[in-house]
């Protein structure tokens, strides 16, 4: 089991719509939790930070936690075309060591 | 501005010949680290550094070096470039290598080892 899962995708959602992204953990002394993005062939851009369980949000991007089910989520409102990019799920263990999941390719289509 | 500068940014090589990729910040930031990107692996991380003088391998540290003389400066060595070292680079750094802490990423070194 990798210790940071992310469907690799595309996920292909209409101009418009919501766009929830996914990312499930193993290690259960995780303490922060990430979500990056990253256009092709550019660096990593960070797009929300969780650390409790629940939900946060910062405009159109909602963060939810579910610590017992070891399970993070990024929701994006009102899908634009320049959302589409590779959203990188990243978690900081009980090691304080930050792991990235391969990412999920997201296509948002005009 | 706050910033991670990498150095070169596209970089094409032959088998055998050492390269430096430099990584300087300006935010005064403890943790600095060194990662790789390939299609389908995602982010690894070669190797990082907690404070000057303090460094560790992490997880794909075989054929490369780095040094932290200065605390803005973190910068990876390849002593015999191979072909397999064909990748995305990324510098990145933070306050300090805490839970909460955000790490930030210089712009990637494209290196082609032919």
């Amino acid at each position: 089991q990798k210790e940071v899962e992310q469907n690799s995708g595309p996920l292909s959602v209409p101009e418009g719509a919501i766009a929830s992204l996914n990312c499930t953990y193993s290690d259960r002394g995780s303490q922060s939790f990430f979500w990056y993005r990253q256009y092709s062939g550019k660096s990593p851009e960070l797009i929300m930070f969780i650390y409790s369980n629940g939900d946060k949000e910062d405009g159109r991007f909602t963060a939810q936690l579910n610590k017992a089910s070891q399970y993070v989520s990024l929701l994006i409102r009102d899908s634009q075309p320049s959302d589409s990019a590779t959203y990188l799920c990243a978690v900081r263990g009980a090691t304080n060591k930050l792991i990235f999941g391969t990412g999920t390719l997201l296509a948002v289509q005009p | 501005e706050a910033q991670v500068t990498q150095n070169p940014r596209y970089l094409i090589t032959v088998t055998g010949k050492k390269l430096t990729v430099t990584c300087s910040q300006n935010m005064n930031h403890e943790y600095m680290s060194w990662y790789r990107q390939d299609p389908g692996l995602g982010l690894r991380q070669i190797y990082y550094s907690m404070n000057v003088e303090v460094t560790d391998k992490g997880d794909v540290p075989e054929g490369y070096k780095v040094s932290r003389k200065e605390k803005r400066n973190f910068p990876l060595i390849l002593e015999s470039p191979s072909p397999n070292q064909t990748s995305l680079y990324f510098c990145a750094s933070s306050l300090g290598g805490f839970a909460k802490n955000i790490q930030y990423f210089g712009a990637g070194t494209r290196l082609s080892v032919l």
